[in-house]
Order: structure tokens, then C-alpha cells, then sequence
């Protein structure tokens, strides 16, 4: 399966605050999500990453709070804007292939905010 | 929406016990996925289910997919402290191409 490589994989940081979190993949993959985890608990899909073109956003989430870029195939990157202690949580991002191919994710970036 | 209920959420069993996880739905899904999530990592992939009635045996873990592709379970024989960790089911295809269904997790700990 896939690589993927999530950074950072741990951050703290202050309310106000944005940070972007980088997911690399060692091949190209046809499709590229972005999760929010609270631990020990299941996965909330936020976005799907479309290549060139907006992200998919799922109910109760929006672009201005979670703006998405996907340049190609490879790669892609989840802002957390504008932070709050709300928003301390993991998040994932995995990656598809075509067809009936399950997703494989990366290990996650664990974010506190103060 | 396609729903999928997991349970048990919680199980505390002591090495050498046996335990089973189920997912059940509604809505008839594609395929599904059973994860493995151990702390600080993200979910692993145990195994994928496509065909109703398919069971796939992974040393210690069987996994049965139902015949109307509506529910699975996950059988561990002989737990072992080394099985601990989170299991996540989720569902494939049905009217969201792509994405999963997730259940809500088991929290499997597995005391020496």
C-alpha cells in the first residue's frame, strides 16, 4: 500500500491561531480525505481533496474554517484557521485508489491549542 | 445517511478469552473495512470484506461479511495483550462514492 506522510505529526498552538498540516504520498492516488479523531473515538470525515478544483466539504464544515489544497496528485494540505480549544483533536488524512481499493491513512497530526 | 452501529464500545477481557465485534446497518454497502488503531498512529488496515457470506481468517482474527452485505463481524480467538487498541469498521459505496460509513469503535484491552 501507499505511503503517506502526515506533518506535522504533533503541534501545540495559541487560539487565533492558523496551522497547515502537509499529507505526501509516495505514488498517485485518485482520491484524498481529510478526518478529525477525538481519542479513543471514531473518525468524522471533514473534506474530500479534489485535484484542481475545490474540496468537498461535509456538514459542518466549511472552507472558511478548514480551507483544503490539493495541487496534484500527491499531495495535499488541511489548514485549521483561526483556532480554538475546540479544535484540539487529530487529525487524518488517508488515501483511495480506484475502485473497490480501501483507504490507507497517514498516522495523523495531534493538535492542542491553548 | 448510511448508518453503521458498532458494538460493543468498550471490552475489557482477560488474555486467552475470546470476543467478537459487530457492525450492523441498514443500508447495504459495497464492501467494508475493519481498522486497527493503536495510540499515536492512524487506523491499519486489517482486512477488506466484498462478497456477501465472505469470511477471511487473519491468523487469530476471522472476519465475516452477511449475506446481504448489510453487517460484519470481527472474531478474535485467544486474545492477547498485543491485540489491544481500537477496531473500526466502515463501509464502502451506496450513495457515497468514495467516501466511508465509520461505526463508533470498540475499544478492545486485553489484561496478561
Amino acid at each position: 500500500s501507499a505511503v503517506i506522510s502526515q506533518k506535522p505529526s504533533r503541534d501545540i498552538c495559541q487560539r487565533g491561531t492558523s496551522l497547515t498540516i502537509q499529507c505526501q504520498v509516495d505514488s498517485q492516488v485518485t482520491m484524498m480525505f481529510w478526518y478529525r479523531q477525538q481519542p479513543g473515538q471514531s473518525l468524522t470525515l471533514i473534506a474530500t481533496a479534489n485535484q484542481g478544483s475545490e474540496a468537498t466539504y461535509e456538514s459542518g464544515f466549511v472552507i472558511d474554517k478548514f480551507p483544503i489544497s490539493r495541487p496534484n496528485l500527491t499531495f495535499s494540505t488541511l489548514t485549521v484557521s483561526n483556532m480554538s480549544p475546540e479544535d484540539s483533536s487529530i487529525y487524518l488524512c488517508s488515501v483511495k485508489g480506484q475502485g473497490n481499493q480501501p483507504q490507507h491513512f497517514g498516522d495523523g497530526t495531534r493538535l492542542s491549542i491553548l | 445517511t448510511q448508518l453503521l452501529e458498532q458494538s460493543p464500545q468498550f471490552l475489557s477481557i482477560q488474555e486467552g478469552e475470546n470476543l467478537t465485534v459487530y457492525c450492523n446497518s441498514s443500508s447495504v454497502f459495497s464492501s467494508l473495512q475493519w481498522y486497527r488503531q493503536e495510540p499515536g498512529e492512524g487506523p491499519v488496515l486489517l482486512v477488506t470484506v466484498v462478497t456477501g457470506g465472505e469470511v477471511k481468517k487473519l491468523k487469530r482474527l476471522t472476519f465475516q461479511f452477511g449475506d446481504a452485505r448489510k453487517d460484519s463481524s470481527l472474531h478474535i480467538t485467544a486474545a492477547q495483550p498485543g491485540d489491544t487498541g481500537l477496531y473500526l469498521c466502515a463501509g464502502a459505496g451506496g450513495t457515497s462514492y468514495g467516501k466511508l460509513t465509520f461505526g463508533q469503535g470498540t475499544i478492545l484491552t486485553v489484561h496478561p
